[in-house]
């Protein structure tokens, strides 16, 4: 079954650091998420990605961030400088297959602890 | 007033009972209703996925809309132990670039 993957699982860094999380959406889709989840928190909308560009992104998803899917299968969250409360899970999702079906399936995240 | 709101609980059921989870949302222009479940520090698993008002059933499974009360319901038959997880709702304005809109999640304990 096709399947969202991330990379890596768990990203421990230093404040101030730049990280970037990778994602592989599922081949046939054209739409491409980050969603986050602070521990005991509910999962938080960040930015969406269509034909290359930004669809939407939250307030959250400040000048700090940015996104990029640099070839055919890879799609890349950046956080330039990291803050301490940028820890959380980092979910990657894509949705919009052929059908034009909107579900939305997640990858399995990336646990970033900013220290 | 929040977009979704939905009962963090926990609930707590026996082995085989009927679950009933619901959220209630205020944007009546959602089209599209999920219901993910998410185990401890893992991602969100789609489960069901709806569109409009109406049932739909897979399983042990069935997912209600109630577009004219706001209000989205999932039912799981015969609970298992395996149940036990956070259950989300999320839902979306159906066309493209839509975000999803999630609940902040049920968490369900089915006990042996």
């Amino acid at each position: 079954e096709p399947e969202v993957t991330q990379t890596p699982s768990h990203q421990v860094t230093q404040m101030g650091q730049e990280v970037i999380l990778r994602c592989v959406p599922i081949s046939n889709h054209l739409y491409f998420y980050w969603y986050r989840q602070i521990l005991g928190q509910k999962v938080e909308f960040l930015v969406s990605f269509y034909n290359n560009e930004i669809s939407e992104k939250s307030e959250i998803f400040d000048d700090q961030f940015s996104v990029e899917r640099p070839d055919g299968s890879n799609f890349t969250l950046k956080i330039r400088s990291t803050k301490l409360e940028d820890s959380a899970m980092y979910f990657c999702a894509s949705s919009g297959g052929q059908e034009m079906n909107t579900e939305a399936f997640f990858g399995q995240g990336t646990r970033l602890t900013v220290v | 007033q929040k977009e979704v709101e939905q009962d963090p609980g926990p609930l707590s059921v026996p082995e085989g009972a009927i679950v009933s989870l619901n959220c209630t949302y205020s944007n009546s222009a959602f089209q599209y209703f999920m219901w993910y479940r998410q185990y401890s520090r893992k991602g969100p698993e789609l489960l069901m996925y709806t569109y409009s008002s109406g049932n739909k059933e897979d399983g042990r499974f069935t997912a209600q809309v109630d577009k004219s009360s706001k209000y989205i319901s999932l039912f799981i038959r015969d609970s298992q132990p395996s149940d036990s997880a956070t259950y989300l709702c999320a839902m979306n304005l159906g066309y493209n670039f839509n975000k999803f809109y999630f609940g902040s999640g049920t968490k369900l304990n089915v006990k042996p």
